[in-house]
């Protein structure tokens, strides 16, 4: 089993559409949470993190992190074709320390 | 200063050949790391530098890669005896080491994509 377990996709949507995206994790000694954003042929690009448990919210995305379950969630409401990209989970222990990735789920929003 | 940059962009070379990246981090970020993303998976970790100490290396990086910062400054990458199993994007990323919490953001290079004939 992989630390962080995240569904590839491909996920396509029309556009306004409220995107669900989430990651399951085993290794109880994370405590950051983050969110990448990496278009096709560039590097991630940081949208959110979040610092143990809760929720964080940021124009039209919001994070979610329940530690209790190992699950984190990602939802974009009034999605926009722009959104389109594939969107990264990833988790460390420490706010200095390397980043383990989930696969990324590949969003498409159809205008 | 534009962000991570990361030199060269492509790189094509045959089995057994011998390649070396560059990435320059943000000025005055004094962590660097490199991930390396194969096709349909997210970033795996390689390792990462403080200054120029090396202070982790994954059990990904075989004894055929090799990683320096010599002045704390830019890093290279280097694979001896490159294998069609490298074939992939060498991502470097930086981060300024603010103290923990709170979350120092890594900063992305565009990637240097490798591929091994």
């Amino acid at each position: 089993q992989k630390e962080v377990e995240q569904d590839p996709g491909p996920l396509s949507v029309p556009e306004g559409a409220i995107v669900s995206l989430n990651c399951t994790y085993s290794n109880s000694a994370f405590q950051y949470f983050m969110w990448y954003r990496q278009y096709s042929r560039k590097g991630p690009e940081l949208l959110m993190y979040t610092y143990s448990s809760g929720n964080k919210e940021d124009g039209r995305f919001t994070a979610q992190v329940d530690k209790s379950s190992k699950y984190i969630s990602l939802f974009i409401r009034d999605s926009q074709p722009s959104d389109s990209a594939t969107y990264l989970c990833a988790m460390s222990g420490g706010g200095n320390t390397p980043l383990v990735f989930g696969k990324g789920t590949r969003l498409s929003v159809i205008a | 200063d534009t962000g991570v940059s990361q030199n060269p962009r492509h790189k094509i070379t045959k089995r057994g050949q011998n390649v070396t990246f560059r990435c320059d981090p943000i000025s005055e970020h004094n962590r660097l790391y490199w991930y390396r993303q194969t096709l349909g998976q997210g970033p795996e970790f390689l390792t990462y530098f403080q200054n120029e100490a090396q202070l982790e290396k994954s059990r990904l990086l075989s004894d055929r890669f090799s990683a320096e910062r010599p002045k704390g400054s830019f890093s290279t990458l280097e694979i001896q005896r490159t294998e069609q199993g490298d074939s992939a994007m060498y991502l470097c990323a930086s981060s300024r080491d603010r103290g923990d919490p709170p979350y120092n953001e890594q900063f992305f290079g565009p990637g240097t994509r490798l591929t091994v004939l």
